[in-house]
């Protein structure tokens, strides 16, 4: 079955370490995504790539770093310069280059600091 | 700046029926979606608009204004399973999809 896969579901972690979320799919989509969901708020872009070796930075980029070495992965690491990183994090992709393609998502990370 | 409006929640009865509304500014426009989130879950998604009318697609539909920058969702025959946030998303004319913050929907018996 072609998917996204994030992992782990739930991570916790101290104050001032860094933590990688993983985000895997074998959809063969070129376009990935990283969010941050806050409770009551929309999905707020981290990073984006729209192919391998290449990303941009999305609204709220500080405090985060991503990267890009294979089309099928685009992990996340949350560094400890993020001043508040207890959130649901969302990776999506799609097929594609631009914005009007369905986006496809992972099942989420919640990460809470301790 | 780019914004979406969306209620923040609704409350709906069980077998009724719900709009949803959405309400867009954005710098161009190059279509529009809706996305159902359960709580805790990933976003699924519902629809997509890009010319104006009605998107019919069994008990959900879509319509879209682009001259008033106005879209709704609506929803029939309401199901339990229904509850759930709807999210609004707009790509601009850069091709970079905004979010709205989404729209709680209570389905009481």
């Amino acid at each position: 079955d072609g998917g996204i896969t994030q992992s782990p579901k739930y991570l916790f972690r101290k104050e001032g370490q860094n933590v990688t979320l993983s985000c895997e799919q074998n959809l063969n989509h070129d376009a990935m995504y990283w969010y941050r969901q806050d409770p009551g708020q929309g999905l707020r872009l981290i990073y984006y790539s729209q192919i391998v070796n290449d990303f941009q930075k999305g609204d709220i980029a500080e405090g985060y770093s991503v990267s890009r070495e294979k089309k099928e992965s685009f992990p996340l690491t949350v560094t400890s310069a993020q001043k508040n990183p207890t959130a649901f994090y969302l990776c999506a992709s799609t097929q594609g280059d631009r914005d009007i393609n369905e986006q496809f998502f992972g099942p989420g990370t919640r990460l809470t600091v301790l | 700046g780019q914004n979406i409006d969306q209620p923040t929640e609704m409350t709906a009865t069980e077998g009724a029926i719900v709009q949803i509304n959405c309400t867009y500014q954005t710098s161009g426009f190059n279509g529009l979606f809706w996305y159902q989130q359960h709580a805790g879950e990933a976003p699924t998604f519902l629809s997509y608009n890009v010319l104006d009318g009605l998107e019919e697609k069994g008990r959900f539909s879509s319509f879209l204004s682009r001259s008033k920058g106005y879209s709704y969702l609506l929803l029939k025959e309401l199901q339990m399973k229904d509850s759930a946030s709807y999210l609004c998303a707009v790509t601009d004319s850069n091709y970079q999809l905004i979010w709205g913050a989404g729209t709680k929907l209570i389905i009481k018996p």
